[in-house]
């Protein structure tokens, strides 16, 4: 079956414009994650969904990070007002559930992101 | 906090020989999971093998197998046979909730012909 997808696989911007990132899950995966990766941070956990509902989003960098997801199934990470810091890669995995510390996560092909 | 870390930046090795990758973690937790992820130049990341913190039996995956020293909390990665293909980032990654994964910095293996 299909795997994880995010749109789009490259994102360049301008200093101060907002973006939007998209990740279609596994279908039937009711965890879905977001991380960042950053030469200077490494990879970084930002936020998780079970469903719909995102328990904990104190992983966000800043305010200007915003998550969704509908329908349990496609999630969207937006970035306002963007800055040169937030270049990096934005990898997204789901799994099966979340409350299963085991379950693996299968992760997206990641979308780069470069704001000039 | 759980930490991770890989306190091998690079590492090289010769095709057809054995290699072992480094990790070490830190948490109070006594129930829970660690992976090596394998990440190529695609960005891809893809799980290599996980390890239950209450098995004492070191997980293999064909060349592929594990040191996990609970005590110690260390979880080593040994490839065996390594072949051109195995060239990537690995990351070694703890889970102990319902959250995402703590990721170490990475080690780039190559892997020379």
């Amino acid at each position: 079956g299909a795997g994880v997808s995010q749109s789009p696989s490259n994102k360049v911007t301008e200093k101060g414009k907002d973006v939007e990132l998209r990740c279609d899950p596994i279908s039937g995966h009711t965890a879905l994650y977001w991380y960042r990766q950053s030469l200077g941070q490494g990879l970084e956990f930002l936020i998780y969904f079970q469903g719909n509902s995102a328990p904990d989003k104190s992983g966000l960098p800043s305010d200007r990070f915003s998550a969704e997801r509908t329908g349990g199934s496609v999630s969207t990470l937006t970035i306002q007002r963007t800055q040169q810091e937030d270049s990096a890669v934005y990898l997204c995995a789901s799994s099966l559930a979340s409350t299963g510390k085991s379950y693996e996560q299968y992760f997206g092909p990641g979308t780069r992101l470069t704001v000039t | 906090a759980q930490t991770v870390t890989q306190s091998q930046p690079e590492m090289s090795v010769q095709e057809a020989e054995t290699v072992t990758l480094s990790c070490t973690y830190d948490t109070s937790e006594s129930d829970y999971y660690l992976f090596w992820y394998k990440q190529p130049p695609s960005r891809q990341m893809i799980l290599v093998i996980r390890q239950e913190a209450y098995k004492q039996q070191n997980a293999t995956e064909n060349r592929f197998s594990v040191n996990f020293q609970k005590a110690a909390k260390s979880f080593s990665l040994k490839i065996s046979d390594s072949q051109l293909g195995d060239a990537a980032m690995y990351f070694c990654a703890y889970s102990g909730g319902a959250d995402g994964l703590t990721f170490g910095k990475g080690t780039h293996l190559i892997i020379q012909p």
